[in-house]
């Protein structure tokens, strides 16, 4: 099946403690990005990556960061996580054509920094 | 740049009556537009995208959204709203090209359905 898969789907940690959330792709997509989202504010774009070794900032990058060393996956690594990183996350792939399907979704990952 | 604005944090229907949801764009560009649905504790699902061909677009579970560029709208539509259809609904806008992997999301409408 065709999926985005994102682990771990619920994640509790305390400030400071680096921590990294997996997302891995079966699709063969090029592009890929991270979102967070918040109550009323929508999602909001922390990193995109357009192909293996290719990144770049999104809306919200401060606090994060991101590699592509393979083109199923892109990890989001929080190296020092503060509370108001507690969001929730979403990983996402696209092709890189247009007119193709559009950004796939992961389930999501919910983080609680305390 | 590139900017989405939906009109309408909450909107509330009746089963049976049509469903509006407004979604303005800003785009120095032809942007490419895109109507999502998230139900609760899931994650989006496409329900259907502009790229430039037919202006009017016709997506999944019954809803279509027409771009007009004279009014930098893309508002999304279904005839007959049913109790399925209630959900968080969400516009997003991308220029294409080599920013076609930066997508810019509008800050989302909750689609109430009263039976």
């Amino acid at each position: 099946e065709a999926q985005v898969t994102q682990n771990p789907r619920y994640l509790i940690t305390v400030t400071g403690k680096k921590l990294t959330v997996t997302c891995s792709q079966n699709m063969n997509h090029e592009y890929m990005s991270w979102y967070r989202q918040d109550p009323g504010l929508g999602l909001r774009q922390i990193y995109y990556s357009m192909n293996v070794e290719v990144t770049d900032k999104g809306d919200v990058p401060e606090g994060y960061k991101v590699s592509r060393k393979e083109k199923r996956n892109f990890p989001l690594i929080l190296e020092s996580p503060s509370p108001n990183q507690t969001s929730l996350y979403f990983c996402a792939s696209s092709p890189r054509q247009a007119a193709g399907p559009g950004y796939t979704f992961g389930s999501g990952t919910r983080l609680t920094v305390v | 740049a590139q900017s989405v604005t939906q009109l309408g944090s909450h909107v509330s229907v009746s089963e049976g009556a049509l469903v509006l949801l407004r979604c303005n764009y800003s785009s120095s560009v032809p942007p490419y537009l895109f109507w999502y649905v998230q139900y609760p504790n899931q994650g989006l699902q496409l329900l259907l995208k502009y790229t430039s061909a037919a202006t009017l677009v016709k997506g999944i579970n019954g809803f279509e959204a027409e771009f007009k560029k004279s009014e930098t709208s893309f508002h999304l539509t279904k005839p007959s709203a049913h109790m399925s259809d209630a959900a968080e609904y969400f516009c997003a806008v991308s220029l294409g090209g080599t920013s076609y992997g930066k997508l810019t999301f509008g800050q989302g409408t909750i689609l109430t359905v009263h039976p």
